[in-house]
């Protein structure tokens, strides 16, 4: 049984930094994608990267590009989100997912596994 | 980037009522990387359907998806109580992926 366990809840100053884990456990951990999306309040579903291990690179949506970092540690099945330069518009619940299926093209599929969210909250 | 429209907002109908909800793609994408996922308020979101169609492990039958090109749908034959939440598309395959706004399914 796959589960994802994320990092707990943050309280975060403007133009400070924010990095969130996401532990795996069960599966394999390396040949899945592990993708990172955010939820403002009340707003819908937002993708901010991923990372596919095995092939090790990652991928960012262009709004992030620049600060956001995607990893991970196959070591201890981690995978980290680093934001940086955070405003109050980051406040959101973060989630981390991963993929139901992998094969060798480098495409991401559905996220078929997530975690529980962690809520960063920035704010002066 | 294919941008995904879902409509309605907000769809209010009744336990055992037929709910019908839409995505619409900016341009054609592969039925196979279309997905359909259900959040309930305070909870991550939950794989619905995959590939277009595909339901995923433990999904009741009352769950169907359908759709190519630029128009999917997502059908919930009889809702049931448990069913009222908001609902996303999601195209997923080469980077970027996208969401679509969400259909909230609300009690009438």
């Amino acid at each position: 049984q796959v589960q994802l366990m994320q990092s707990g809840a943050e309280v975060k100053k403007p133009g400070s930094s924010v990095k969130v884990s996401c532990k795996a456990s069960g599966g394999t951990f390396g040949s899945y994608a592990i993708t990172w999306m955010r939820q403002a309040p009340g707003q819908g579903l937002e993708w901010m990267g991923g990372i596919i291990p095995v092939l090790a690179r990652a991928n960012y949506a262009q709004k992030f590009q620049g600060r956001v970092t995607i990893t991970t540690d196959e070591s201890t099945t981690t995978a980290y989100m680093e934001l940086s330069s955070l405003g109050f518009d980051d406040t959101a619940v973060y989630y981390c997912a991963r993929d139901r299926y992998f094969d060798s093209s480098g495409d991401y599929y559905e996220s078929g596994y997530w975690g529980q969210g962690t809520l960063v909250t920035v704010s002066s | 980037e294919s941008v995904l429209t879902q409509s309605p907002g907000t769809l209010s109908l009744s336990p055992g009522e037929r709910a019908t909800l839409s995505c619409r793609a900016s341009q054609d994408i592969r039925t196979y990387h279309l997905a359909w996922y259900q959040q309930k308020p305070g909870q991550a979101p939950r794989l619905l359907i995959y590939a277009t169609s595909s339901r995923a492990t433990g999904i009741p039958d009352r769950f169907s998806g359908s759709g190519s090109g630029t128009d999917f749908t997502l059908t919930i034959s009889r809702l049931e109580p448990e069913d009222f939440a908001v609902y996303y598309c999601q195209h997923y395959g080469r980077s970027p992926l996208t969401f679509g706004g969400g259909t909230k399914v609300e009690i009438k």
